[in-house]
């Protein structure tokens, strides 16, 4: 299981990209990397997902590069109601298997 | 519209009481989980189950059960061995295609 790991806590200011970034040094072949929002009493939602390079859809980036053993989620112009915690998840989605969650980053945005 | 259906959204358990939270999910996935989350805290699984009939444990597995016995059902009983069951439980459930997890809303569980 590849274990990740990410800054426990960010604050930014409305208007500012904000890059969230994740370690996952023995990640596998076969794994691709996941990550998710998740908002207080809410289950995690899907942002984003990539395997390799840049990922770009119409909320975020995903930056992976060539070694893999590192990600990078950017949130562009970030607003208020981008305050949530960010997981990233690293998991073989072809197949279902013991999957761990880290502890998430912890975004504030501030006005 | 699929998606997973977790009930009841709250839930009180007194001393000594087993109580039952329901996982639903209408997207013919295979795989389904349970997760808790402690207040200000990430998620920690407590079972998982790849397919009907079968299920493993997770990291915190003790005080609780489970059962698979439809495809679309993955229950989680919080028996009266879990002693401090006060929570936020959240299901999950993953297929083959690139999204991965889809999770319900969660149920918040306290003790009285």
């Amino acid at each position: 299981l590849a274990k990740t790991t990410q800054p426990i806590s960010m604050d930014s200011y409305e208007g500012q990209e904000v890059n969230i970034t994740c370690s996952h040094n023995n990640i596998a072949t076969n794994d691709y990397i996941t990550w998710y929002q998740q908002f207080p009493s809410q289950g995690p939602r899907f942002i984003i997902q990539g395997y390799k390079t840049k990922v770009t859809n119409e909320v975020a980036s995903l930056f992976i590069p060539a070694d893999r053993k590192s990600s990078t989620l950017s949130l562009p112009r970030v607003s208020l109601s981008d305050t949530a915690v960010y997981y990233c998840l690293v998991a073989r989605y072809s197949s279902a298997s013991k999957i761990i969650f880290g502890s998430g980053t912890r975004l504030s945005i501030r006005p | 519209d699929g998606g997973i259906t977790q009930s009841p959204k709250y839930l009180f358990r007194k001393e000594g009481q087993n109580v039952t939270l329901s996982c639903e999910q209408n997207l013919n996935h295979d795989a389904m989980y349970w997760y808790r989350q402690d207040p200000g805290q990430g998620l920690r699984l407590i079972y998982y189950s790849q397919i009907v009939n079968d299920f493993q444990k997770g990291d915190i597995a003790e005080g609780y059960s489970v059962s698979r016995e439809k495809k679309e059902s993955f229950p989680l009983t919080v028996t009266s061995a879990q002693k401090n069951p006060t929570a936020f439980y959240l299901c999950a459930s993953k297929g083959g295609e690139a999204y991965g997890f889809t999770f319900g809303s969660g149920s918040w569980l306290s003790v009285v």
